[in-house]
C-alpha cells in the first residue's frame, strides 16, 4: 500500500464512547499531521509530529488526544466527544516540518457523534 | 497574523471555459503558498504550489503565479474539464511555522458538459 491511509474511513461514537482514529503514511515522511475539517470553516490544524515529537498543539481540547509511537503511524484517541466535535478528519505527512514541504493527505475520518 | 481569502464558490462553468479563481494572503513573514484539490470522498492532493516570488507553479493545465506586490496567487486553467470538477483550497506557511498549512475556506467548482 502506498501513501497515506486511515482508518476507519467512517464512524459513529456515542458522547461517552472512547475510539481511536489510526494514520499510517509509507512514504518515509518524518513529519505528520491532524487536521478538522468542519461544514462551513476553514480547514484546522489540530496537532503537528515531527520525528515523533509534538511540535504543534493549536489549541485543541483534552478530548482529543494524539499519539505518535513512530515516523509511519499516528493515533487520535477519542473520549466524552461533544456533537459539534462531528466532522471529517484528516491525516497528513510531509518529508520534513517545514514550510516549503509538500504536505500528503490520507481520505480522511468521517466522525459522527450522536 | 496569518490569514487567507480566497473567492466564495459555488463556482459553475462549462466544459471548455476560462477558469480564475482567486486568492490573497496576509502573512507575518514570508509564505510558501498552495492550491490543494478536494475530490468527492477524498482527501486533499496538492495541485501546485510556489515558494517564492514571481515563481509560477503548474500541473494538469492549471497555473498560479505568486504576486508579492499583490499579495495573491490566483489560480486559473484555460479550457476545465468535467473531471475538474472538485474543491479548490488556497493555502500558505510561513518559515518557522512547523509546516502549519493555513487554509481558505475552500472553492467548490462545478463543470458541466
Amino acid at each position: 500500500e502506498t501513501g497515506v491511509t486511515q482508518t476507519p474511513r467512517h464512524l459513529v461514537m456515542g458522547m461517552t464512547n472512547k475510539k481511536s482514529l489510526k494514520c499510517e503514511q509509507h512514504l518515509g515522511h518524518n513529519a505528520m499531521y491532524w487536521y478538522k475539517q468542519s461544514a462551513k470553516k476553514p480547514l484546522e490544524l489540530m496537532f503537528v509530529y515531527n520525528f515523533k515529537e509534538q511540535t504543534e498543539n493549536n489549541s485543541v481540547p483534552s478530548r482529543f488526544s494524539p499519539e505518535c509511537p513512530n515516523s509511519s503511524h499516528l493515533f487520535l484517541h477519542l473520549h466524552t466527544l461533544q456533537p459539534e466535535d462531528s466532522a471529517l478528519y484528516l491525516c497528513a505527512s510531509s518529508q520534513g516540518g517545514t514550510s516549503t514541504d509538500t504536505q500528503y493527505f490520507g481520505p480522511g475520518t468521517r466522525l459522527t457523534v450522536l | 497574523g496569518n490569514s487567507v481569502t480566497q473567492m466564495e464558490g459555488p463556482v459553475t462553468l462549462s466544459e471548455e471555459a476560462f477558469l480564475t479563481i482567486n486568492c490573497t494572503y496576509t502573512a507575518t513573514g514570508y509564505p510558501s503558498l498552495f492550491w490543494y484539490v478536494q475530490y468527492p470522498g477524498e482527501g486533499l492532493q496538492l495541485l501546485l504550489k510556489a515558494t517564492k516570488a514571481d515563481d509560477k507553479g503548474s500541473n494538469k493545465g492549471f497555473e498560479a503565479t505568486y504576486r508579492k506586490e499583490t499579495t495573491s496567487f490566483h489560480l486559473e486553467k484555460g479550457s476545465v474539464q468535467v473531471s475538474d470538477s472538485a474543491v479548490y483550497f488556497c493555502a500558505l506557511s510561513v518559515i518557522g511555522s512547523q509546516g502549519n498549512l493555513i487554509f481558505g475556506k475552500g472553492t467548490k467548482l462545478s463543470v458541466k458538459p
